[in-house]
């Protein structure tokens, strides 16, 4: 069965240094992964996805993700992070012919003035 | 173009109630999907209904069930309620089933059981 591990319940950073949430995939053949953000009181957005296209995917508001097979990882990163960036973070697996998604446990983002 | 509507966003019921929630997916949409999401056990797949058909069901009870309509709106149905389905119910609908699909998530109904 798919899963995905999130490796920090929380990750606490400055305005304006690095984001690095990290997430390790367990999956039987090549998987479908997102990541997806969800603010207090609110549903779930996505940021990214990875369908086995590129290995760097681009996604909204300056993040972006690596997919390693050799790692079975897919780190999600961003150069410089905002205040508006505090929020939950959920990496998610699908790899079924249906449309179901794995979550991970999350990881809270902290930005600090 | 409207996305995905929830209602009610809040809901008290009393144990050994029943209760029923409501999913708009975004026009167009012929999948939609239903999570739990609780403190303890994160989010977990409900189920998913494809042009009115249930195509996957994650592993819940029997109280929990789920049906679509013909316009793709869905709606989820907790019988004999329990003080642990107090939970955030998300619908999230897709254009099509599969995994390479994104899903776009609802706001959420959030259902307290007393």
């Amino acid at each position: 069965a798919q899963s995905v591990t999130q490796l920090d319940s929380h990750v606490s950073v400055s305005e304006g240094t690095p984001v690095l949430l990290r997430c390790n995939y367990s999956s039987s053949y090549s998987p479908s992964l997102f990541w997806y953000v969800q603010h207090p009181n609110k549903g779930l957005q996505l940021l990214l996805k990875y369908t086995s296209a590129a290995t760097l995917v681009k996604g909204i508001n300056g993040f972006e993700a690596e997919f390693k097979k050799s790692e079975t990882s897919f780190h999600l990163t961003k150069p410089s992070a905002h205040m508006s960036d505090a929020a939950e973070y959920f990496c998610v697996v699908s790899n079924t012919g249906f449309q179901k998604l794995v979550f991970g446990t999350g990881t809270r983002l902290l930005v600090s003035p | 173009k409207a996305g995905v509507t929830q209602t009610p966003r809040y809901l008290i019921k009393t144990r050994g109630q029943q209760v029923t929630l409501s999913c708009s997916p975004i026009s167009g949409h012929r999948s939609v999907s239903w999570y739990q999401q609780t403190p303890g056990q994160g989010l977990q797949f409900l189920f998913e209904y494809f042009s009115e058909t249930q195509r996957n069901k994650g592993n819940f009870p029997g109280r929990f069930s789920g049906r679509q309509f013909s316009n793709s709106r869905s709606e989820m149905n907790v019988s004999t309620l329990e003080l642990g389905d107090s939970a955030l119910y998300l619908c999230a609908s897709s254009s099509m089933t599969g995994r390479n699909t994104e899903a776009f998530f609802g706001q959420g109904t959030r259902l307290t059981v007393v």
